[in-house]
């Protein structure tokens, strides 16, 4: 079970937004903690997507973003496209685990 | 050209041991501050073990402390995981992440991954 919690799937029309969901409590995301967002597609390592809630690092297309608000923060994904397809992560810390910690991550489906 | 690689992964019995390391190329090494994350097949992300630039701090997670030992060596650019007493539960491929900076270690974030390693603990 993990702390940070996502939906264990979605899916998307090539060309369609989806969002991806991950949800805390007070000990982490509510307790102001930045939210990170990682891409893992199949068979590789997992790829920072989104670092401080909402900032993509260079390299990383603007049909991506994130957001947070109270205990929960958001992916979303615009046009999406077939190489989107894979697992999405995201990570934060919890102060009564004393641990940075993962959502049990999200399978995308286009 | 930026990279990491792991290696030292395999078989190893339960109550055994195994020594995983992490080279790096392409940046300095020394300025970051390193981790170890675990995959166990199939599953989601966990953090295992940070240690410090210099190696004065490190952490570990409920699940490895007592059992696991993260260390460097800056003069090699490497990382490396000490496992000792492994369970059938630590079968897991093994990432070395590069930690963000920042004021707040709260907020930090892992921008560089490794390709992993698989450690299989069976008998």
């Amino acid at each position: 079970q993990s702390v940070l919690t996502q939906p264990p799937s979605v899916s998307g029309a090539p060309g369609q937004r989806v969002p991806i969901s991950c949800t805390g409590s007070s000990s982490n995301i509510g307790a102001g903690y930045d939210v990170h967002w990682y891409q893992q597609v199949p068979g590789a390592a997992p790829k920072l997507l989104i670092y401080g809630n909402s900032n993509r690092p260079s390299g990383v297309p603007d049909r991506f973003s994130g957001s947070k608000s109270g205990t929960s923060a958001s992916l979303a994904i615009t046009g999406l496209q077939a190489d989107d397809e894979g697992d999405y992560y995201c990570q934060s810390y919890d102060s009564s685990l004393s641990a940075w910690v993962f959502g049990g991550g999200t399978k995308l489906t286009v | 050209e930026v990279q990491l690689v792991e290696s030292g992964g395999g078989l190893v019995q339960p109550g055994g041991s195994l020594r995983l390391s992490c080279a790096a190329s392409g940046f300095t090494f020394s300025t970051y501050s390193w981790n170890w994350v675990r995959q166990a097949p199939g599953k989601g992300l966990e953090w295992v073990s940070y240690i410090s630039t210099s190696s004065g701090t490190m952490y570990y997670a409920e699940s490895v402390k007592g059992r696991f030992t993260i260390s460097r060596d800056n003069a090699k650019n490497s990382l490396y995981l000490q496992m000792n007493s492994p369970r059938a539960e630590d079968t897991a491929v093994y990432y070395c992440a590069r930690m963000s900076s920042g004021s707040w270690f709260v907020n930090w974030y892992f921008d560089l991954w490794g390709r992993g390693t698989l450690v299989t603990v069976s008998s």
